[in-house]
């Protein structure tokens, strides 16, 4: 069974600093790796995907890597800002029945 | 992408009744999912739901409590019957597009609080 593990659950840092949000995943076996953003009460969005044969993408200030034999992926942003407050889920996608596996996130706090 | 939309956004109800959660996509799309996320939880499937097919459930969830529909590939509801405190929670659904590298997109989510 796939289990996903995102620690800290909560990170405070200080405006401009440069930051590392690590996943682990038991099962290296995946298809592709999902970053998502979600804001208090809201619904989730899309930062990137990494499909299992890439080692990493980038978007604007973020950047996400995956090594797969280590089950590991991280996301780096960089420069942050207050408005990058929010909790921070990544999800694996095993292709069992299409089953996404979430981790329980990382609440981030920029503060000003 | 795709621009999903969810009704309703929020509501609170009272035990013992029933709420029927919408879910509206702006294309086409094979495969419908269903999640609920409980406070200060993650994500956990309830469903799949494809259209012309009965909804395939996840361990921990039935069909009497939470039917779904899929009338078509834009549409589907997630029914939420007889319900408790403990279904207090936002329901999420997702699609996947057919060929997309498995991408999965939400909707914005419908907030549950049972009274």
């Amino acid at each position: 069974k796939q289990e996903v593990t995102q620690i800290p659950a909560a990170l405070s840092v200080p405006e401009g600093e440069n930051l590392v949000l690590n996943c682990s995943f038991t099962d290296s076996a995946i298809y592709n790796l999902q970053w998502f953003r979600q804001d208090p009460g809201k619904g989730l969005t899309s930062l990137l995907l990494i499909q299992s044969s890439q080692r990493e993408q980038t978007s604007g200030r973020l950047n996400a890597s995956l090594d797969k034999s280590s089950g590991r992926s991280t996301l780096y942003i960089a420069a942050s800002q207050p408005g990058d407050s929010a909790t921070y889920l990544c999800a694996v996608y095993t292709g069992a029945n299409s089953k996404l596996t979430f981790g329980k996130g990382i609440t981030l706090s920029v503060r000003p | 992408s795709a621009v999903i939309s969810q009704k309703p956004s929020r509501d609170i109800c009272q035990r013992g009744t029933s709420l029927t959660i919408q879910c509206q996509v702006d294309s086409q799309v094979t495969m419908m999912f269903w999640y609920r996320q409980q406070p200060g939880q993650s994500l956990t499937l309830i469903a799949t739901a494809n259209q012309g097919s009965e909804a395939t459930y996840e361990s921990g969830f039935v069909i009497d409590k939470f039917p779904i529909s899929r009338p078509n590939l834009t549409f589907s509801t997630l029914t939420v019957s007889n319900m408790s405190p403990e279904d207090s929670s936002i329901y999420l659904c997702s699609v996947e597009f057919a060929g997309a590298l498995y991408e999965q997109y939400f909707g914005p989510g419908t907030r549950l609080t049972v009274t």
